[in-house]
């Protein structure tokens, strides 16, 4: 089956600064998802991208589809970013995300 | 906005019982996951469902199943718990196709078997 890997596995931050996830996937997709999931563990969509840029506040991302990643852009980092972001691809028009490891990413004032 | 509800929060059990963990949606999504989370292994698909009365298991799906009687309600059933299912139990639903409101999750239930 398809493959999804995230990096860096973790991530620490002062607030402020800026960050770059990266997620990349063994296969072509038609759909690419990024979430976070915060402290208490709701897992929150972030973005729909299987291609393409998008922007959503402080948050921004972009899907290279022919070359099978996808970057998720956090600038000027909060202590409210915190919690673990995960990328997750469809697999094969099944309607099933299949979920990367994630990256745990922690900002502190 | 979409609301996925999961009946319990936190949950101990003691090894051999058999345990349901609950989970509603409120918007009629016809796709319903269950996924388990642990530590350095990210999200796993246990089963799904995309209509009712249909079932189709996931990568991780023995020792578990699911029940899907009425379209916005979708069960989880450890028929006889382990503990090496201790872990975190994720709900979520979707529409037919993947749009942009992608899945909804549930906020987890914590299962501890003892």
């Amino acid at each position: 089956g398809i493959q999804v890997e995230q990096s860096p596995p973790d991530l620490i931050l002062q607030e402020g600064a800026n960050s770059t996830l990266r997620c990349n996937f063994s296969d072509s997709v038609n759909n690419l998802q990024w979430f976070h999931q915060n402290p208490w563990g709701q897992l929150i969509n972030l973005f729909y991208i299987p291609s393409g840029t998008k922007q959503n506040g402080r948050l921004s991302a972009t899907t290279v589809a022919t070359e099978r990643y996808s970057l998720l852009y956090i600038s000027s980092s909060q202590t409210t970013d915190s919690g673990v972001y995960f990328c997750a691809v469809e697999e094969n028009n099944t309607d099933k995300l299949i979920f990367g490891t994630g990256t745990r990413l922690q900002v502190f004032p | 906005d979409v609301k996925v509800t999961q009946s319990s929060r936190y949950l101990v059990k003691r090894t051999g019982e058999k345990v349901f963990l609950e989970c509603v949606q409120d918007m009629d999504h016809e796709n319903m996951f269950w996924y388990r989370q642990d530590p350095g292994l990210g999200l796993r698909l246990i089963y799904f469902s995309y209509d009712v009365k249909m079932k189709e298991k996931g990568d991780i799906p023995e020792g578990y199943s699911v029940s899907r009687e009425k379209k916005e309600r979708f069960s989880l059933i450890l028929e006889s718990a382990s503990t090496n299912q201790t872990s975190m139990y994720l709900c979520a639903s979707s529409t037919g196709r993947l749009s942009n409101n992608g899945y909804t999750f549930g906020s987890g239930t914590r299962l501890t078997v003892v």
